[in-house]
């Protein structure tokens, strides 16, 4: 099973800064990775897949990049619907399907 | 546009069944490719994925679970259900049914790009 880890745990921010997430797999994984927000009470929602490849809708604001085993979703000019968890998940070698712990993005 | 709607009973007691049903409407569950899941999350934790169904019918389940789970397709409902026994208090988590895509076209690859609002089951006696 490919395990997944993510840093930090909580990312503090402002309003209009970057902020800048890491997630790294186990083994490589080329670029079958996915990354999802998700803000209270709400399911997540799909950003990224293909490691830097923006879902319909997502605003250009996010983006991944990345291969192997290390990878980055940026978030540039945070709004305030961006505070929210982040979670990168694998796809290369299943199952299962695996997902990282997340990273709290906040205040 | 493709919803997903999670419904069953939000309370199951210790070793009986978890059965839940994901109601699909503005797509077919048998469209050609299509894959249906499940995922959940314990509360404040993250993300662990059930398993998936193929619109053939295929399925693919969690190591962790799969003596467990069963996932089948009512193609006449438009829905996709879950079916998890033997239940224990770390079986508590919401529960969401999924639409996942597989970007190799039927390897099974699979990333989730719609996802229900989830329902909460908790496993208490």
């Amino acid at each position: 099973e490919i395990v997944m880890t993510q840093s930090p745990a909580t990312l503090s921010v402002s309003p209009g800064e970057r902020a800048t997430l890491s997630c790294r797999a186990s083994q490589s994984i080329n670029n079958n990775l996915a990354w999802y927000q998700q803000r209270p009470g709400q399911p997540p929602r799909l950003l990224i897949h293909g490691a830097s490849t923006r879902a319909t809708g997502i605003p250009a604001r996010f983006s991944g990049s990345g291969s192997g085993t290390e990878f980055t979703l940026t978030i540039n000019s945070l709004q305030s619907e961006d505070f929210a968890v982040y979670y990168c998940q694998q796809y290369y070698n299943w199952p299962p399907f695996t997902f990282g712990p997340g990273t709290k993005v906040d205040i | 546009q493709m919803q997903l709607q999670e419904s069953g009973p939000g309370l199951v007691k210790p070793s009986e069944t978890l059965s839940l049903i994901c109601t699909v409407s503005g797509d077919s569950i048998s469209r050609l490719g299509d894959y249906w899941g499940w995922v959940r999350q314990p509360p404040g934790k993250g993300l662990e994925w059930i398993g998936s169904i193929f619109y053939s019918g295929s399925t693919y389940y969690n190591p962790s679970l799969k003596s467990r789970v069963t996932i089948s397709m009512d193609t006449s409902n438009n829905q996709f259900s879950l079916r998890l026994t033997s239940v224990t208090t770390a079986d508590t988590a919401v529960y969401y049914c999924t639409r996942p895509r597989d970007p190799y076209y039927g390897s099974g690859s699979q990333y989730f790009d719609s996802w229900g609002q989830g329902i909460l089951v908790a496993v208490s006696s």
